[in-house]
């Protein structure tokens, strides 16, 4: 299985901060890569697929690039909103897998 | 838009048999769309656990794929999943999702909290 690793676990930022999540696949994926936010007691959402395409309805603060083994989830100005936990998903090869997830917790 | 929506027992005996259903809404099921099944547990994470086309073909999580049986019924317009032989480990959050053109999961319902527990 493909083993996706996200960094930093967790992450303090502010309301207006620029924030960026890794996440690196064990192999390569080429843009196979999906990123979705989580709330407590909600099911993820999905914000970006194919490494760089926003979902309809998703702000445009959020944007992804990467691409081979290495991907990025920036959110250019954070929102009281956006305090969640966010996971990358590589569909490039079955089983499909996820990281592990990224924390975003107010300063 | 699709809305899903999970249903079945929050609590199963180990050994037993783990059976939900996902009724699907807004959308056919019999639409270019596979059907997904994926569990969240402390322990590991996010876990996709299988996938169903309307034709009936599956694809299941290698590491299940012994347990695990999934299945369609498109006049009442939803998909479901059984896990036999369960244990403590299969105790998850499990959701079922629908997957867009690049295998991600764009549409989930709330997802319902399964316990194996005696």
């Amino acid at each position: 299985d493909i083993q996706m690793t996200q960094s930093p676990s967790s992450l303090s930022a502010s309301v207006g901060d620029r924030v960026t999540i890794s996440c690196r696949a064990s192999q390569s994926i080429s843009t196979y890569l999906n990123w979705y936010q989580q709330k407590p007691g909600r099911a993820p959402k999905l914000l970006i697929y194919a490494a760089s395409s926003l979902q309809s309805g998703v702000p445009s603060r959020f944007s992804g690039s990467g691409s081979v083994t290495d991907f990025t989830l920036t959110i250019s100005s954070l929102q009281a909103e956006d305090f969640a936990t966010y996971y990358c998903q590589q569909s490039y090869s079955p089983p499909v897998t996820f990281g592990q997830g990224t924390r975003l917790e107010i300063k | 838009q699709v809305q899903l929506q999970e249903s079945g027992p929050g609590l199963v005996r180990p050994s037993g048999t783990l059976s939900l259903i996902c009724a699907v809404s807004g959308d056919s099921i019999s639409s270019d769309t596979w059907w997904s099944w994926v569990r969240q547990s402390p322990r590991k994470g996010l876990e996709w656990v299988g996938e169903i086309y309307h034709t009936g073909a599956t694809n299941y999580n290698p590491s299940l794929k012994n347990r695990i049986t999934m299945s369609v019924d498109k006049s009442k317009k939803q998909f479901s999943l059984n896990l036999s032989s369960v244990t403590a480990a299969d105790t998850a959050v499990y959701y079922c999702a629908s997957q867009g053109g690049h295998q991600e999961f764009d549409h989930w319902g709330q997802g319902t909290l399964v316990t194996v527990s005696s």
